[in-house]
């Protein structure tokens, strides 16, 4: 079970340059999500999708935009890298169900420098 | 807005021993789902235990449990018998009934170091 697969593991990007982060799951979860992960905080959600075509922002969206044309791929992108970006970037999926719990990808730690 | 808060920022526990991890949330919700991850130093997150709130019965699952108290607001993790593997940053989460995972609110959390 390969679960939920982010690319890359790591990645160091100037100021202004763009990305994608890419995340891919195959358990046929309905829902995604990306999340950011700053040094001693928790986690915050930047944007998440309850299934193909349909998106919608979270708490820290801003500077992100994502898309989901399948339901196994979500990917993330930074158009502008700022030096607030760099962070640990997190792809979570789930099944509707309340009670669900996440399931994680191994994360993406970006710098930008 | 939801609140989570985990009011250790660091714990250690010995080898063998048994240790309890706070946390507390804030909401209004009867109905909700709380949960227990363990991140630990390769970075992924992976699901310990979780409680729905409607359940009084505490959820086990093998050596960690916990305790939850719904008037008091305080979802506690105890892990016993604890292992060198039980090393992680441990978060609390919260999410209410209705929304579905976009509404999952995070604590900051707790790192749990275990001394052999």
């Amino acid at each position: 079970n390969a679960g939920v697969t982010q690319t890359p593991k790591f990645r160091i990007l100037k100021i202004g340059q763009s990305m994608t982060l890419q995340c891919t799951q195959d358990m046929n979860h309905n829902y995604m999500y990306w999340y950011r992960q700053d040094p001693g905080m928790g986690l915050k959600l930047i944007y998440y999708s309850v299934g193909a075509g349909i998106t919608d922002k979270g708490e820290v969206p801003n500077g992100y935009n994502v898309s989901r044309s399948t339901t196994e791929d979500f990917p993330l992108r930074l158009e502008l890298a700022a030096p607030s970006q760099t962070s640990v970037y997190f792809c979570a999926s789930s099944y509707a169900e309340e009670n669900s719990p996440l399931h994680f990808g191994n994360g993406t730690r970006l710098t930008v420098t | 807005a939801q609140t989570v808060t985990q009011s250790q920022p660091e714990m250690s526990v010995q080898e063998a021993e048994t240790v309890t991890l706070s946390c507390t949330y804030d909401t209004s919700e009867s109905d909700y789902y709380l949960f227990w991850y363990k991140q630990p130093p390769s970075r992924q997150m992976i699901l310990v235990i979780r409680q729905e709130a409607y359940k009084q019965q505490n959820a086990t699952e093998n050596r960690f449990s916990v305790n939850f108290q719904k008037a008091a607001k305080s979802f506690s993790l105890k892990i016993s018998d604890s292992q060198l593997g039980d090393a992680a940053m441990y978060f609390c989460a919260y999410r209410p009934p209705q929304g579905g995972s976009e509404k999952l609110v995070f604590g900051k959390g707790t790192k749990l170091t275990v001394n052999p």
